[in-house]
């Protein structure tokens, strides 16, 4: 049973440029959170998709946006790269439950971006 | 969700068990105790979870007071693996989003 997965592992992209990062939720799982995980911080979460919308967003700018495709994968894009954008990129999956709420997230490996 | 309290570091010595602490003194009712690792360089792992009951899995024990107030994550038998920063999280039932802290820095030692 594979797990989350996400592509690529490692980036490194220009001020200015944008960037796609991809997830694969783990078989069962119909939801995909994204965290960005700044060096020697903890994970702060960006959004949150669901039947191919965007459920939940924490507190970043319209620069960062996802998509959820029918077979449950995702994307988080990254316009007008900024230097502070590096970091580590954690997508997590998890199921919805039928009374609300969700179960447990589990985390992918995560994607290393650099900016310069 | 309610904020967390965990200390910054902890030292345990291998084959030994591990306690790890945290403090959630305004938790709501409705409020899981839910308990991530992360090993350098890793996504964070999934450990446990619980509401006010007393919790075991493969991994780990959770204990959680009365008063819910504070709780105690257990590693019965800590191997170097278990080196990592351990996140204690509030989490509503019917919530999504993680808020993840500074987490304890568990540093298990020979």
């Amino acid at each position: 049973d594979a797990g989350v997965t996400q592509s690529p592992t490692h980036l490194i992209k220009t001020r200015g440029q944008q960037v796609t990062l991809r997830c694969s939720p783990k078989s069962g799982h119909d939801t995909v959170s994204w965290y960005q995980q700044a060096l020697g911080q903890g994970p702060q979460f960006i959004f949150q998709y669901y039947e191919e919308e965007e459920r939940q967003r924490g507190n970043f700018p319209d620069r960062f946006s996802g998509h959820q495709f029918p077979n449950y994968s995702s994307e988080l894009n990254v316009n007008a790269l900024l230097l502070g954008d590096s970091a580590l990129y954690l997508c997590a999956s998890s199921l919805k439950k039928t009374s609300g709420g969700e179960y447990e997230q589990y985390f992918g490996p995560g994607t290393r971006l650099t900016v310069t | 969700d309610a904020k967390t309290t965990q200390p910054p570091s902890m030292d345990c010595a291998e084959g030994r068990a591990a306690n790890l602490p945290c403090n959630h003194s305004t938790i709501s009712g409705n409020e899981y105790v839910y308990w991530y690792r992360q090993i350098h360089s890793q996504g964070p792992q999934y450990i446990i979870h619980g509401l006010k009951n007393n919790e075991t899995n493969e991994m780990a024990s959770l204990i959680i007071t009365e008063d819910r107030k504070s709780s105690t994550l257990i590693l019965p038998h800590a191997t170097l693996r278990d080196t990592a920063v351990y996140y204690c999280i509030l989490r509503r039932n019917a919530g999504n989003m993680l808020t993840f802290g500074g987490g304890t820095r568990l540093m298990v030692k020979p």
